[in-house]
C-alpha cells in the first residue's frame, strides 16, 4: 500500500487560511469516507484533528476542517494561530484492515 | 484521564527481539481495539498492527507480517507489541493508540507519549 500524498510544506500569516492537500488512489481515500487528520508538535505524540473527512472531536477548534472530493482530502485550518504551527499527518482507512499515511506536511505560521 | 503509557524500547542488535507495552488507564481497554504506529527518526508515520477489542482478530501491515506479533491482556488492561527477526529500518518511536470505533471510526483518538526502538550493532 503506497503512502498518500501531501505537500512537504505549507506557510501562513496569522489569521490566515491555508489549506493542506492528501491525496491517495480509489483504493483508499477515494473509496472510504475515513479520512483522519493528525497535529503533532515536535517531540510530541500525534493528536486527532478531523476524522471521518469532516468531523472535529471534542475540544478541537473549529477553525480545523476537513474535507474530501474524489481521491483527495483537505485539511483547512482558518484563522492561523502560532500554536498551529506543527506537522499535520492524514490517514485513511485503505480497506482489509489497513490504514494508510501520508508523508506529512510541515506548517509554518509566519 | 484517559492515558496509554508505552514502555519496553532500547537498543537492540539486528536478529534480536523485543516485546513492547502499553499500558492504558481511564477507559474500559477490554472495550477497544487498539494499534501499534510507528515513526522512524525524522519521517512520518506508519500504522503497524491492529488488535480487536476481544484479541479474536489481528492484522499486520506488510512490512511487519510474520516477525511482529500483536497481543493484550484486558485483565491488566495492556497492550504488546513483540518484536523478532528485528532490522535496522524497525528503528522508530512506537506509539499505541486506540481505536476511534463508534465515535470516530476508523481513526486513532488517543494516542501514548511513545517508546523509542534503535535497532544497531
Amino acid at each position: 500500500q503506497s503512502a498518500l500524498t501531501q505537500p512537504p510544506s505549507a506557510s501562513g500569516s496569522p489569521g490566515q487560511s491555508v489549506t493542506i492537500s492528501c491525496t491517495g488512489t480509489s483504493s483508499d481515500v477515494g473509496g472510504y469516507n475515513y479520512v483522519s487528520w493528525y497535529q503533532q508538535h515536535p517531540g510530541k505524540a500525534p493528536k486527532l484533528m478531523i476524522y471521518e473527512v469532516n468531523k472535529r472531536p471534542s475540544g478541537v477548534p473549529d477553525r480545523f476542517s476537513g474535507s474530501k472530493s474524489g481521491n483527495a482530502a483537505s485539511l483547512t485550518v482558518s484563522g492561523l494561530q502560532a500554536e498551529d504551527e506543527a506537522d499535520y499527518y492524514c490517514t485513511s482507512y485503505a480497506g482489509n484492515n489497513n490504514w494508510v499515511f501520508g508523508g506529512g506536511t510541515k506548517l509554518a505560521v509566519l | 484521564q484517559v492515558q496509554l503509557v508505552e514502555s519496553g524500547g532500547g537498543v537492540v542488535q539486528p536478529g534480536r527481539s523485543l516485546r513492547l507495552s502499553c499500558a492504558a488507564s481511564g477507559f474500559t481497554f477490554s472495550s477497544h481495539a487498539m494499534h501499534w504506529v510507528r515513526q522512524a527518526p525524522g519521517k512520518g508515520l506508519e500504522w503497524v498492527a491492529q488488535i480487536w477489542y476481544d484479541g479474536s482478530n489481528k492484522y499486520y501491515a506488510d512490512s511487519v507480517k510474520g516477525r511482529i506479533t500483536i497481543s493484550r491482556d484486558n485483565s491488566q488492561g495492556t497492550l504488546y507489541l513483540q518484536m523478532n527477526s528485528l532490522r535496522a529500518d524497525d528503528t522508530a518511536v512506537y506509539y499505541c493508540a486506540r481505536d476511534g470505533q463508534q465515535l470516530a471510526r476508523y481513526s486513532f483518538d488517543i494516542w501514548g507519549q511513545g517508546t523509542m526502538v534503535t535497532v544497531s550493532s
